[in-house]
């Protein structure tokens, strides 16, 4: 099935560190998702991105929308223990409806 | 206000049998998707219903199948079981579908 190309897979950091990850398409979104899923749950939105080159924060998360449309990125700021976790990139189309177009995942690790 | 609540939460089956799996979605939400998750895939998107239509359909086989009712609940059903089909299968629900989807904790799907 299709798939964003998300980036880095996995990510071992120590706590206090910054983190960042992308994801790029071959396709044009008009919506980008972040969401992170805990183990045993389903994915949570963390950030949703409406319009090209939109930057927003949440708490000590920023995630911008590509100018060109087919990429965005995800910056954690000042890593704690608690966002260990599964990143989730996804895309959104207008005409798809409810079909969003999920990127592999990075898997993030902190070590106190 | 009560998430997106899928049952059951585990099930085991054997390979030819079926399987009916049900999401009740956030209430006012409309929009009902199934995505299904498994390690080397990841998250595909298998279908979505709105108003009692489905509106968008995954690359699934014809034994993957969904229903909605009045209420917005929502059954899918997967006949005929393989071992390939053993994943999280997810639901999400959105306002209208073009939004930000809701995910709840999945059903996990064992085939023996």
């Amino acid at each position: 099935g299709q798939q964003l190309n998300q980036s880095p897979q996995s990510m071992f950091i120590q706590e206090g560190e910054d983190v960042s990850m992308n994801c790029t398409s071959s396709s044009i979104f008009n919506t980008w998702l972040w969401y992170k899923q805990d183990p045993g749950e389903g994915p949570v939105l963390l950030i949703a991105l409406y319009k090209a080159g939109e930057l927003t924060s949440n708490g000590r998360l920023t995630a911008q929308f590509g100018i060109t449309r087919k990429d965005s990125f995800l910056n954690i700021s000042a890593s704690i223990p608690s966002d260990v976790g599964i990143y989730f990139c996804a895309g959104q189309s207008y005409n798809q409806g409810g079909k969003l177009i999920f990127g592999q995942g990075t898997e993030l690790s902190v070590k106190p | 206000k009560a998430g997106v609540t899928q049952t059951p939460r585990y099930l085991i089956k054997t390979r030819g049998q079926q399987v009916t799996l049900s999401c009740s979605p956030i209430s006012g939400h409309r929009s009902v998707s199934w995505y299904q998750q498994t390690p080397g895939q990841g998250l595909q998107f298998l279908f979505e219903y709105f108003s009692e239509t489905q509106r968008n359909k995954g690359n699934f086989p014809g034994r993957f199948s969904g229903r909605q009712f009045s209420n917005s609940r929502s059954e899918m059903n997967v006949s005929t079981l393989e071992l390939g089909d053993s994943a999280l299968y997810l639901c999400a629900s959105g306002v209208s579908g073009a939004n930000v989807l809701t995910f709840g904790a999945g059903s996990r799907l064992t085939v023996l």
